[in-house]
């Protein structure tokens, strides 16, 4: 079945220590997205690619880094830098054209300890 | 930047009873979205509304669209307990590619 994968559904991390989602889709869909939620709270948006090689900063980019190497691939990297990185973290791609519905992963959830 | 802002927060019912939530936003659209999530899995995609509509049904929802009041609202017909979870708008602005969400509606409905 098509889809976006997330992995790891949930992470531990220790404080100083980089750590990569993993986002997958094969929906052959062009755009993809990395949202964190924190808890009670609407999602906000960390980095966006519209295509394979290209990738801007959304509204809370500091401390996070990805790469867009695969069309089928856009992982997310909270390094060492992000302040508070607990949270819920939400991948999303969608399909040609640039408006429409996205659809989400699973979500991968991230406890620095 | 969160764009929508819905209201309520939270939202209990009785089964069979209609929920309303509603969602403001600050800049041009092309579209707005809403969404669902239960808790602690993902979103999923509900319905779509056009910056050229005013009003959209699916099933038990209905979506309207006042872009002169920058707002819209989400009417769940006859729940069920089955549609508790948390409800997002999300915008598109006119730019396209950025899909910006509101802080949700938990709504809980008891059987």
């Amino acid at each position: 079945d098509g889809g976006i994968t997330q992995s790891p559904k949930y992470l531990f991390r220790k404080e100083g220590q980089n750590v990569t989602l993993s986002c997958e889709q094969n929906l052959n869909h062009d755009a993809m997205y990395w949202y964190r939620q924190d808890p009670g709270q609407g999602l906000r948006l960390i980095y966006y690619s519209q295509i394979v090689n290209d990738f801007q900063k959304g509204d809370i980019a500091e401390g996070y880094s990805v790469s867009r190497e695969k069309k089928e691939s856009f992982p997310l990297t909270v390094t060492s830098a992000q302040k508070n990185p607990t949270a819920f973290y939400l991948c999303a791609s969608r399909g040609q054209g640039v408006t429409g519905e996205l659809f989400f992963g699973e979500g991968s959830r991230l406890t620095v300890l | 930047s969160q764009q929508g802002e819905e209201d309520p927060q939270a939202l209990s019912i009785q089964e069979g009873e209609n929920a309303t939530m509603n969602c403001s936003y600050k800049t041009s659209i092309n579209n707005l979205q809403w969404y669902r999530q239960n808790s602690g899995r993902g979103l999923v995609h509900l319905i779509l509304i056009r910056s050229n509509e005013r009003e959209k049904h699916s099933g038990r929802l209905r979506v309207t669209l006042d872009t002169s009041k920058k707002s819209s609202s989400l009417l769940i017909t006859a729940s069920r307990a089955a549609d508790t979870a948390s409800y997002f708008c999300a915008t598109e602005s006119t730019g396209g590619f950025k899909t910006i969400f509101g802080a949700g509606t938990r709504l809980f409905v008891k059987a």
